[in-house]
């Protein structure tokens, strides 16, 4: 399966702002998924990107709050819009085939 | 539409126990499945899986088997460690044979005490 790298790997944020976070995987795939694991709890899905088309959103997300592009085959980004303390999370993108590794994603703190 | 239900946890053990985390699921196809695990401070890490009914993944001395009369995967292991410690989580991909979208238990806290 392809490597990904994510960036930022942390940050911290005030309430209010935005954060765009990136995906880059280093071959070409079709689908790739954006997670979000809160403190102490599990991973949920927030959406898939197909290159090409808009995402498809989870119940419970919404494209406002998390605008996500997908320009290419290689890579994709996820938006946290007017973030709370409640987005405070570890977000991670994988991708369709990568079942083996999430990675440590992005540690996002909204103060 | 599909689940994963999991033990609650903690599940705590003394080195050397036998380890059973209760894991069934919900499903309109013939998802496959997963356990994943999670270190402290790390990200989650595929542990095994089984991608149709009575297949029977093993990795590091954990099993779990594919049942699908009891929409079942059981993790096991026969003999835990400290290092073993660390949160287990079970899910599903809703699509037969093979890996897309993710749906997660809500995990199970392990910890092994020496």
């Amino acid at each position: 399966s392809a490597v990904i790298s994510q960036k930022p790997s942390r940050d911290i944020c005030q309430r209010g702002t935005s954060l765009t976070i990136q995906c880059q995987v280093d071959s070409q795939v079709t689908m790739m998924f954006w997670y979000r694991q809160q403190p102490g709890q599990s991973l949920t899905l927030i959406a898939t990107a197909n290159q090409g088309s808009e995402a498809t959103y989870e119940s419970g997300f919404v494209i406002d709050k998390f605008p996500i592009s997908r320009p290419n085959l290689t890579f994709s980004t996820l938006t946290v819009s007017n973030m709370s303390p409640e987005d405070s999370s570890i977000y991670l993108c994988t991708h369709e085939g990568n079942e083996q590794f999430f990675g440590p994603g992005t540690r996002l703190t909204v103060l | 539409g599909d689940s994963v239900t999991q033990m609650e946890g903690p599940v705590t053990l003394s080195e050397e126990a036998f380890l059973t985390i209760n894991c069934t699921y919900t499903a309109t196809g013939y998802p496959s499945l997963f356990w994943y695990v999670q270190y402290p401070g790390e990200g989650l890490q595929l542990l095994l899986k089984a991608t149709k009914a009575d297949d029977k993944g093993s990795n590091k001395g954990f099993e779990a088997t594919y049942r699908k009369e009891t929409t079942s995967f059981h993790l096991e292991k026969g003999s835990v460690q400290v290092s073993d410690s660390a949160v287990y989580f079970c899910a599903l991909s809703p699509f037969s044979g093979g890996y897309n979208k993710l749906i997660f238990g809500a995990g199970t806290r392990l910890a092994v005490h020496p």
